[in-house]
């Protein structure tokens, strides 16, 4: 079956633009990640989703990134204002359940240039 | 809070060498324990898992084994290949919590 989707796969823009970034999980997936993986550093842990649950949001670096998870299934990040240390691959992953021990799934990632 | 330390690279192998990655963690509770790797080009998949202690992963000649005692979880193949050059990622769960990733190169 179809794995885990991004789009885009590249994006350039202006510093002090917003961006919108899309995931389309594995389909049956109720558990939804974002990550970023920032040059130099590992990778780093954004937000989660869990069905219905309210999302954990612990992850986000500042509020000008936020997301969200419509009918359970396609996810949005949006970042607004963008800095150019906001340039990064932000990768998208999904699990069956959220359960500690599962795998996720990643996606091919988008690459994110802030000029 | 939860972290993991793996060591740094590049890992810089003949064929056929053996190979370990150190990785240790911290966290309460009882973690599960993951590696993930990431080939040129490729996106993160998962190589290994083991979700309680004592519990060995394996996968493509990769092993690594959940030492709770010494919060370890280190990677190691026998004898590796050209086509295991990749980035390799120490990971914990809930959440994933990953190391800074360790880049191994293997010539012939």
């Amino acid at each position: 079956g179809a794995g885990v989707s991004q789009s885009p796969s590249n994006k350039v823009t202006e510093k002090g633009k917003d961006v919108e970034l899309r995931c389309d999980p594995i389909s049956g997936h109720t558990a939804l990640y974002w990550y970023r993986q920032s040059l130099g550093q590992g990778l780093e842990f954004l937000i989660y989703f869990q069905g219905n649950s309210a999302p954990d949001k612990s992850g986000l670096p500042s509020d000008r990134f936020s997301a969200e998870r419509t009918g359970g299934s396609v996810s949005t990040l949006t970042i607004q204002r963008t800095q150019q240390e906001d340039s990064a691959v932000y990768l998208c992953a999904s699990s069956l359940d959220g359960g500690a021990g599962e795998t996720q799934y990643f996606g091919p990632g988008t690459r994110l240039l802030v000029l | 809070g939860n972290s993991v330390t793996q060591m740094e690279g590049p890992v810089t192998l003949s064929e056929e060498a053996f190979l370990t990655i150190n990785c240790t963690y911290t966290a309460t509770g009882y973690p599960s324990l993951f590696w993930y790797v990431q080939y040129p080009g490729e996106g993160l998949q998962l190589l290994l898992k083991a979700t309680k202690a004592d519990d060995k992963g394996s996968n493509k000649g990769f092993e690594a084994t959940y030492r709770k005692e010494t919060t370890s979880f280190h990677l190691e193949k026998g004898s590796v290949q050209v086509s295991d050059s990749a980035v390799y990622f120490c990971a914990l769960s809930p959440g994933l919590i990953f190391g800074t990733g360790t880049r191994l190169q293997v010539f012939p």
